[in-house]
């Protein structure tokens, strides 16, 4: 068990520019989750996957967010066009397998700051 | 919605004594509740948690009991360490886990020796 991988851990970026994450869960885990957490707060949820496919997204993901798990197992998160407001640490985290409360696995997080 | 309320930080504390950080929740139904911890540098990790009323999740030395009436689920430890500094998210999800985790804002606890 290597835990939950993502990457980068740090991503500058200017305004209106596109980003993409990477988050590789642990092995055996179906579901994926990302979240958002700005200074402060607690994680907030954008979006989760069973296997590959996306079974809720929060109102938080606006279209210039898009999310992907193309083969049920690592997924990427892209932001276009960004924002100074969405500076924030992307999180991921993993649950599985099966059905059920098993509890999430977090990453350690991309920190992205928009200039 | 779904929402968590915790007591808002920083609490510090000097080692040895007793901690109490509040947390207390909106649900329909019955959802599981859970206390999460982020060390510094570290990612989120689960600490404890309970699925029913009246339950009790423990883990190294923390204790929270899921109260229905109240709508609660207080985290304490009898003695703190400077190790237990960190962030703590208390947290829920529908029983059967079929929702997302809704997170609290967090609680920053620091430990003094």
């Amino acid at each position: 068990d290597t835990g939950v991988s993502q990457d980068p851990r740090h991503k500058i970026t200017k305004r209106g520019q596109n980003v993409t994450f990477r988050c590789d869960p642990i092995s055996e885990h179906n579901r994926l989750y990302w979240y958002r957490q700005t200074l402060g707060q607690g994680p907030e949820f954008l979006t989760y996957f069973q296997n590959e496919a996306q079974l809720e997204k929060s109102r938080l993901l606006s279209d210039r967010f898009s999310a992907e798990r193309p083969k049920g197992s690592f997924s990427t998160l892209e932001i276009q066009r960004t924002e100074q407001g969405d500076s924030a640490m992307y999180l991921c985290a993993s649950s599985g397998p099966g059905r059920g409360n098993s509890p999430l696995h977090f990453g350690n997080g991309t920190r992205l700051t928009v200039t | 919605g779904d929402s968590v309320t915790q007591m808002e930080g920083p609490v510090t504390l000097s080692e040895e004594a007793f901690l109490t950080i509040n947390c207390t929740y909106t649900a329909t139904g019955y959802p599981s509740l859970f206390w999460y911890v982020q060390y510094p540098g570290e990612g989120l990790q689960l600490l404890l948690k309970a699925t029913k009323a009246d339950d009790k999740g423990s883990n190294k030395g923390f204790e929270a009991t899921y109260r229905k009436e109240t709508t609660s689920f207080h985290l304490e430890k009898g003695s703190v360490q400077v190790s237990d500094s960190a962030v703590y998210f208390c947290a829920l999800s529908d029983l059967a886990g079929n929702t997302p985790l809704v997170f609290g804002k967090g609680t920053r606890l620091s430990v003094i020796a």
